[in-house]
């Protein structure tokens, strides 16, 4: 079957640095988005990576290791705006995303 | 990156009566629109992929009758719940895919704002 497995919720303090972990099985592999998403709102994408390696963008950079069906997400310089939910989705072979639950940041002065 | 519109962003309407969502891209040509639905605290559930002038794929436990998706233009698709009932009540979200011209692949899938709906 197909799975994705993120940590629920995570804290982090202002200004600090944070990593999200996500693992993923799935039927075929064409990527891996990350997506922003706040209380209310609709999800915003934040990356794509769809070959092994580091990612950066700015404050936000992402990770993939298609051999581990692993990726992470990392912020930098945490602001109070980041706090949102994190959600992981690889695309499968019929290019369709498979989502998770996401993983809660709470950010603390 | 690219905009999709969804409108209205939140609607109210009594029991037994339809409501109707529009997704639009504005600035793309989506051949494919999706369209979810997410409770509180809960992931992203794919309801359906619509396909410009052809009949839209539904999720198994989705049902066609009561969830009606039509996507006549490559950058409109519609979500209408018919009959909708105090259970409907949920937070709507399309969203559309831009193809890569070189490539044919799927790329970065774009969302509307999303549609909270409330059945009353």
């Amino acid at each position: 079957g197909q799975n994705i497995d993120q940590p629920t919720e995570m804290t982090a303090t202002e200004g600090a640095i944070v990593q999200i972990n996500c693992t993923y099985q799935t039927s075929g592999f064409n990527g891996l988005f990350w997506y922003q998403q706040h209380a209310g709102e609709a999800p915003t994408f934040l990356s794509y990576n769809v070959l092994d390696g580091l990612e950066e963008k700015g404050r936000f950079s992402s990770f993939l290791s298609r051999s581990k069906g692993y990726s992470y997400l990392l912020l930098k310089e945490l602001q109070m705006k980041d706090s949102a939910s994190y959600l992981c989705a690889p695309m499968d072979s019929n290019y369709q995303l498979i989502w998770g639950a996401g993983t809660k940041l709470i950010i603390k002065p | 990156g690219a905009v999709v519109s969804q409108h209205p962003s939140r609607v109210i309407c009594k029991s037994g009566t339809s409501v109707k969502i529009e997704c639009r891209s504005l600035d793309f040509q989506a051949t494919t629109m999706f369209w979810y639905r997410q409770f509180p605290k809960k992931s992203l559930m794919l309801m359906a992929t619509s396909n410009e002038g052809s009949k839209a794929t539904y999720e198994q436990g989705v049902e066609k009758d009561k969830f009606l998706i039509n996507h006549a233009s490559l950058t409109l698709s519609t979500l209408t719940v018919t009959s909708a009932h105090p259970e409907d009540s949920s937070f709507y979200i399309c969203s559309a895919r831009d193809l890569v011209p070189q490539t044919g692949v799927n790329t970065e899938a774009f969302f509307g704002q999303g549609t909270r709906l409330t059945v009353v």
